[in-house]
């Protein structure tokens, strides 16, 4: 179990379609991340969000469009994906900026995602 | 970017044996963490070192981190078919900093 819970965990959307992807993590934590694996490339790093403030967009393209309510949720709106989106998007936590402990994050299962 | 490479990419061993899994980059890293990742489910932290030299031990898993802090291996004794999965090097920079820098990650199978 690993506190850190991702729905859906399958879907599929059509080139036009709007769809969210939802995060939420019940370890107290205050960072948040969005990342994409994708077969054979490492894991790329979307975005990050620390006490509910964006503190990194890796040049992801305007089609993805996060979002951050609280330090609990984390949501990734999606519209107008192409086929090279599809992947797993993995969502995950941490302490968070001003923790003077070794950096861990805590992954969520992930959401399958598959773009037709 | 500071990149992470793992080697070897892909492994496959018959249950019982012996390997070492390793973690190299150019950078040096404050802490770095192994991962492993099982088919349709996110990575699980493993273990975290931080200290360079340090070596720790985790049932049949040993995990080194190297003494300028820039590579680290992971030793499995007895591999068994539990241990099928992809290892996930990561690193990071500043302890409080948000970033980690995954590895190209491993992946082994274990042979019954």
């Amino acid at each position: 179990e690993t506190g850190v819970t991702q729905t859906p965990r399958h879907l599929v959307m059509g080139m036009t379609n709007k769809k969210s992807l939802k995060c939420e993590q019940h370890l107290g934590h205050n960072a948040m991340y969005w990342y994409k694996q994708s077969a054979k490339k490492p894991l790329e790093l979307m975005f990050v969000y620390n006490f509910k403030e964006q503190t990194e967009n890796n040049s992801v393209p305007s089609r993805f469009s996060p979002e951050c309510p609280n330090s609990s949720h984390l949501f990734l709106h999606l519209h107008t994906l192409q086929p090279e989106d599809s992947a797993l998007y993995l969502c995950a936590s941490s302490q968070g900026r001003a923790s003077t402990l070794p950096y861990e994050q805590y992954f969520g299962p992930g959401t399958r995602l598959t773009v037709t | 970017t500071q990149l992470l490479e793992q080697s070897p990419q892909f492994l496959s061993i018959q249950e019982g044996e012996n390997l070492t899994v390793y973690c190299n980059s150019s950078s040096v890293f404050s802490s770095l963490q192994w991962y492993r990742q099982e088919p349709g489910e996110g990575p699980v932290l493993l273990v975290t070192v931080v200290t360079g030299g340090e070596v720790k031990k985790l049932k049949r898993l040993t995990f080194q981190f190297g003494d300028a802090r820039k590579d680290s291996s992971l030793h499995i004794t007895a591999a068994q078919p539990g241990d099928t999965g992809l290892y996930l090097c990561a690193g990071g920079r500043n302890f409080g900093n948000e970033k980690l820098t995954f590895g190209t990650g491993t992946r082994l199978t274990i042979i019954p």
